[in-house]
């Protein structure tokens, strides 16, 4: 089964703090995605990754960024926390070689005060 | 207007009700079509894949595609209160998802 890692599944944070989510895929996949999702919203596009050291912009990348320098893991970073960021993360992967079916994480709730 | 809309519900129904879960895009080059089940708080997971137009159908569950309308379904026979979750829509483009919002479905015993 393939098998999407959040490490951290619930956060609290400070106005202003820099926050790591970490996200590792056990499948070799080429894709990765990081998602947020919020009430009333649905999931949105933050960033995406199709290979290593490369990042594309999603629909809503203002106030991240993300790292991959390895196949398997893919960081969102959140420079500055804003209360506005507080919501459910998701990451996501995939690959041509399944398809294209993407495979999500369990998520990352994170709130910021 | 949205690439995707879905009425986020919530709908509540008993055990054993036939269950219709509708999505309408707006894009008539998409071709590859999903439904996500999220139970609260999980990370959504594929039930079923689409590609085209027509039904498919497991077990309980049929998707259906009208690329005319532009319309796709999920069809739940003889629901279960583990049917109980968020269901997404999501269509494929170029390697990335779009979303539908979501419908909440409760399914009471």
């Amino acid at each position: 089964d393939v098998k999407v890692t959040q490490s951290s599944r619930y956060l609290v944070k400070r106005t202003g703090e820099k926050v790591f989510l970490e996200c590792v895929q056990d499948m070799d996949h080429e894709n990765m995605f990081w998602y947020r999702q919020d009430p009333g919203l649905g999931l949105r596009l933050i960033y995406f990754s199709y290979d290593v050291k490369m990042k594309e912009k999603g629909d809503i990348p203002e106030g991240y960024s993300v790292s991959r320098e390895k196949k398997e893991r893919f960081s969102l970073i959140l420079e500055s926390a804003s209360t506005n960021q507080t919501s459910m993360y998701l990451c996501a992967s995939s690959s041509p070689d399944s398809g294209n079916t993407i495979y999500f994480g369990e998520g990352s709730w994170l709130t910021v005060v | 207007q949205k690439e995707v809309e879905q009425d986020p519900g919530p709908l509540s129904v008993p055990e054993g009700a036939i269950v219709s879960l509708n999505c309408t895009y707006s894009n008539s080059a998409f071709q590859y079509f999903m439904w996500y089940r999220q139970y609260s708080r999980k990370g959504p997971e594929l039930l079923m894949y689409t590609y085209s137009s027509g039904n498919k159908e497991d077990g309980r569950f049929t998707a259906q595609v009208d690329k005319s309308s532009k319309y796709i379904s999920l069809f739940i026979r003889d629901s279960q209160p583990s049917d109980s979750a968020t269901y997404l829509c999501a269509i494929r483009n170029t390697g990335k998802l779009i979303f539908g919002q979501g419908t909440t479905l409760q399914v009471k015993p």
